[in-house]
């Protein structure tokens, strides 16, 4: 069965630190990745999503992920988080349907 | 960007009254749309998936005689929570899968439903 795997449930960090998020998924079949983020108060925004080609997908506000097909891996990250990088993350799988993990809550520190 | 509007943002009902939740591809035409709800501290939960013009898939364990999903057209798909109970009480949000730009899913901007 497809599903998603997000391994850290709530991160606190530092302004300035580096974040990584990890997202598993399972699926046997060809399958497109997306990050999305969830700010307080509003709703799902599209954060990068991966189809094909290079691995290393580049989204807004700075945010990063990269594709390892060996490890069904699709990890989050960002060099230097930001106090409004506090938000809820959801990484999704699209295979045969649209599944999200479990959400990752971020709260950076001032 | 694509825009899904979802309406109402916010509806009280009674028990045992029914509740239809709209969700709109105001700019694209989307002929797979998905229906979530996310329980308090939990991640979202697929419900039921969408097609254009045949009946919905339903996920294990989700009520299809209580959610019922109708995708009349390429732009609007509804969820009717019937006979609502207290515990129907949640956020429900819906996707729609823009074919056009490469199936990326948009948001609507969610519902949030308190049976009383």
């Amino acid at each position: 069965a497809q599903s998603v795997s997000q391994h850290n449930h709530h991160v606190i960090l530092s302004e300035a630190a580096s974040l990584e998020l990890g997202c598993n998924y399972s699926y046997g079949g060809t399958v497109n990745l997306f990050w999305y983020v969830q700010y307080p108060g509003q709703h799902l925004q599209l954060l990068l999503k991966y189809f094909s080609g290079d691995p290393l997908v580049k989204g807004i506000k700075g945010f990063e992920a990269e594709f390892i097909k060996s490890k069904f891996s699709f990890n989050l990250r960002k060099p230097s988080v930001q106090w409004s990088d506090t938000a809820e993350y959801f990484c999704a799988a699209d295979g045969n349907q649209f599944y999200f993990g479990t959400g990752t809550s971020l709260t950076v520190i001032p | 960007g694509a825009v899904v509007s979802q309406h109402p943002s916010r509806v009280i009902c009674k028990s045992g009254t029914s509740v239809k939740i709209e969700c709109r591809s105001l700019d694209f035409q989307a002929t797979t749309m998905f229906w979530y709800r996310q329980f308090p501290k939990q991640s979202l939960m697929l419900m039921a998936t969408s097609n254009e013009g045949s009946k919905a898939t339903y996920e294990q364990g989700v009520e299809k005689d209580k959610f019922l999903i109708n995708h009349a057209s390429l732009t609007l798909s509804t969820l009717t929570v019937t006979s609502a109970h207290p515990e129907d009480s949640s956020f429900y949000i819906c996707s729609a899968r823009d074919s056009q730009r490469a199936g990326t899913a948009f948001f609507g901007q969610g519902t949030r439903l308190t049976v009383v």
